[in-house]
């Protein structure tokens, strides 16, 4: 089927600079997409999400760049807070194939004091 | 923002047994309800999607008669885990949706219910 990947599984940032999180999908039918946070024991948090008709979207300290030529996706976290420490996920619609949302496999963010 | 709960948080039992979880929209009506399965250090894998009234879409490899699934109202999802083995041991993360097509908001997800068979 489909994937949703991420090239680092774990990433490590001092506090106070910026982290940048990546993610590959395969499916070009793909037209929307979702960054998730998830801290230990428990559920996904929305972040940032952006359709494919864009390609950069600014959030509170986050932005999310769409590069559907190479079929990539980023979060940038600005000034990385210790607070920011999670398991990071992107995730992919297609909505033309009944809209089910795919997780990739996750980055887990370590933010250093 | 909308709150979907789940009940209970955490469940402890024995090999063999069935346990029922529970998946609420609190504030809102939700006409389709996701329900996921997460390993540790791994991805949400969706097992099934289920709408109010009818009956559940699971995905493949998802045994249907040992994880049921009812959404009886547009507030209440439950999955029943039938004849728990250790090997059902997870995290299960259930969602839910308002409905129409996908919007910025329209999914939101529960804290999860830690599975533990002894």
């Amino acid at each position: 089927g489909e994937n949703v990947g991420l090239h680092l599984p774990t990433l490590s940032v001092q506090e106070g600079d910026n982290s940048i999180i990546n993610c590959a999908y395969s499916n070009s039918a793909s037209d929307y997409f979702i960054w998730y946070k998830q801290e230990s024991g428990k559920g996904p948090q929305f972040i940032i999400d952006i359709r494919s008709n864009m390609d950069k979207r600014q959030g509170q300290r986050v932005t999310v760049l769409l590069n559907k030529t190479v079929k990539h996706l980023s979060l940038q976290i600005a000034a990385t807070q210790p607070g920011d420490s999670a398991v990071y996920f992107c995730a992919e619609i297609s909505t033309g194939t009944a809209s089910k949302l795919t997780f990739g496999t996750g980055t887990r963010l370590q933010v250093t004091l | 923002g909308a709150v979907v709960s789940q009940h209970p948080s955490w469940v402890i039992c024995k090999s063999g047994t069935s346990v029922k979880i529970e998946c609420r929209s609190l504030d809102f009506q939700a006409t389709t309800m996701f329900w996921y399965r997460q390993f540790p250090k791994q991805s949400l894998m969706l097992m099934a999607t289920s709408n109010e009234g009818s009956k559940a879409t699971y995905e493949q490899g998802v045994e249907k008669d040992k994880f049921l699934i009812n959404h009886a109202s547009l507030t209440l999802s439950t999955l029943t885990v039938t004849s728990a083995h250790p090997e059902d041991s997870s995290f299960y993360i259930c969602s839910a949706r308002t409905g129409g097509s996908w919007d910025t908001d329209t999914q939101y997800f529960g804290p999860g219910t830690r599975l533990t068979v002894l």
